[in-house]
């Protein structure tokens, strides 16, 4: 099974609420990450974890929090969403640098 | 710092005409490049990927040639299909060779 999963697919926040976005996969992959994509701009990586070892893009270090409990799950926070978060975000793991990183289908994210 | 360009928005074109889609990209080291097709409402997927220069990297029709004095990794098929309707991404990874860094993409439109 190569899928990666990610839920919900679809969720609409209030602004200033927290939101909690939930990735897994079964390949047992050391790396997974998520990224943000915003209508007509390139998917944007926004944090990577390595085992457990998590790294964060530095200019939305400070948006986006992280954890991974086990091998398979990994989550993305936003402690208080706000409008400029309204994008998709897509979920991917891999093993090994340069391998080919497979991704979850994604949530789209509404902030209202 | 690192990145991709994909100069075309959206490319139009009718069943059975060949189809090339350009991909630039800077870098300081030497990286692998990828292309990723996602269909509506499906995740990204691994298309083809390349670290050789000046190697041909061919995947259900679709074909790419690294070319590291260029800069490129342009897509080609000789002729489209109508389930070729996609976006299409091109990414090279990064230094650590773990985290993607993406074009805008190119949407690809196929008509009868």
């Amino acid at each position: 099974d190569t899928t990666v999963k990610q839920n919900p697919r679809y969720k609409l926040a209030r602004v200033g609420k927290p939101v909690n976005l939930i990735c897994s996969q079964t390949m047992n992959h050391d790396t997974m990450y998520w990224y943000q994509k915003k209508p007509n701009q390139a998917p944007k990586l926004l944090l990577f974890y390595y085992d457990k070892i998590l790294n964060r893009e530095a200019d939305t270090f400070e948006k986006f929090q992280s954890s991974r409990p086990n091998n398979s799950f990994c989550s993305l926070y936003i402690g208080s969403a706000g409008l400029e978060y309204s994008a998709m975000y897509l979920c991917a793991s891999s093993s090994g640098g340069g391998a080919e990183q497979f991704f979850g289908p994604g949530t789209r994210l509404t902030v209202l | 710092g690192d990145s991709v360009t994909q100069t075309e928005g959206l490319v139009t074109l009718t069943k059975g005409l060949p189809v090339m889609l350009n991909c630039t990209y800077q870098t300081t080291y030497s990286p692998f490049l990828f292309w990723y097709v996602q269909h509506l409402n499906e995740a990204p997927k691994l298309l083809l990927k390349s670290s050789t220069d000046n190697k041909r990297t061919e995947h259900q029709g679709f074909y790419a040639t690294l070319h590291k004095s260029s800069s490129s990794f342009h897509l080609q098929k000789s002729s489209v299909q109508l389930s070729d309707s996609a976006l299409y991404f091109c990414a090279l990874s990064d230094q650590g060779g773990r985290a993607l860094i993406f074009g805008t993409g190119t949407t690809v439109s196929v008509s009868p």
